[in-house]
């Protein structure tokens, strides 16, 4: 079955600068591939998702890009301000008819 | 709409009690998990369903059972809770379409002593 691997588990930067939080996947068949954000005592939400017929995608701040090659995606955020402070979680899944599998997460601090 | 709802927000079990947790969503989405997260880790798949009378085992089924009799309903039974039980539990749901985002609920904080 798929794997999904996330890194790195904890990462801090200065306000202003950016953040990369880097997955791997093992199944060459998936081909969705969300992010998710999880603020402290809340539910994951969706920032944005990726589909293999793309490259990049980006909105505002944050940019998305999938190698597919390689089976690696990762998450860019720009500009990082305080509020940016989450827990990251990137996961896989073939067309959405099997599980999302999800990566450990990445603890992202901002600080100003 | 509601979206997905959780209930109960918080519960205190004794060892070897049982309790059901409620998941309903209101977006007539076909597919539905349950997921649980310990505290600084991961989501872990529990049981999942793909339409009502259809449900299948995640990752960590043991000690779980589920039950889809109508599509807005997912409730998820704990038998003979265990402190290894301890954690946050996640309902989601999302429709059948390949690729379409996946909302969680709010969550039900489970303690068992």
């Amino acid at each position: 079955g798929e794997n999904v691997e996330q890194h790195p588990s904890t990462l801090s930067v200065q306000e202003g600068d950016s953040a990369v939080i880097k997955c791997t996947y093992s199944d060459s068949a998936s081909n969705y591939f969300p992010w998710y954000k999880q603020e402290l005592g809340k539910r994951p939400q969706l920032i944005i998702d990726i589909r293999s017929n793309v490259g990049e995608k980006k909105d505002q701040r944050i940019a998305v890009t999938l190698n597919k090659t390689a089976k690696h995606f990762s998450l860019h955020i720009t500009e990082t301000q305080p509020e940016d402070s989450a827990v990251y979680f990137c996961a896989a899944s073939y067309s959405g008819n099997t599980p999302l599998v999800f990566g450990k997460g990445t603890r992202l601090s901002v600080i100003a | 709409n509601a979206g997905v709802t959780q209930t109960p927000k918080f519960r205190i079990l004794k060892i070897g009690q049982s309790m059901t947790l409620q998941c309903t969503q209101d977006m007539n989405h076909n597919y539905m998990y349950w997921y649980r997260q310990d505290p600084g880790m991961g989501l872990k798949l529990i049981y999942y369903s793909v339409g009502a009378g259809i449900t299948d085992k995640g990752e960590v089924p043991n000690g779980y059972n589920v039950s889809r009799s109508t599509t807005e309903d997912f409730p998820l039974r704990l038998e003979l809770a265990a402190p290894s039980q301890t954690s946050v539990y996640f309902c989601a749901s999302r429709t059948s379409a390949p690729g379409e985002t996946q909302y969680f609920g709010p969550g039900t904080r489970l303690l068992v002593l």
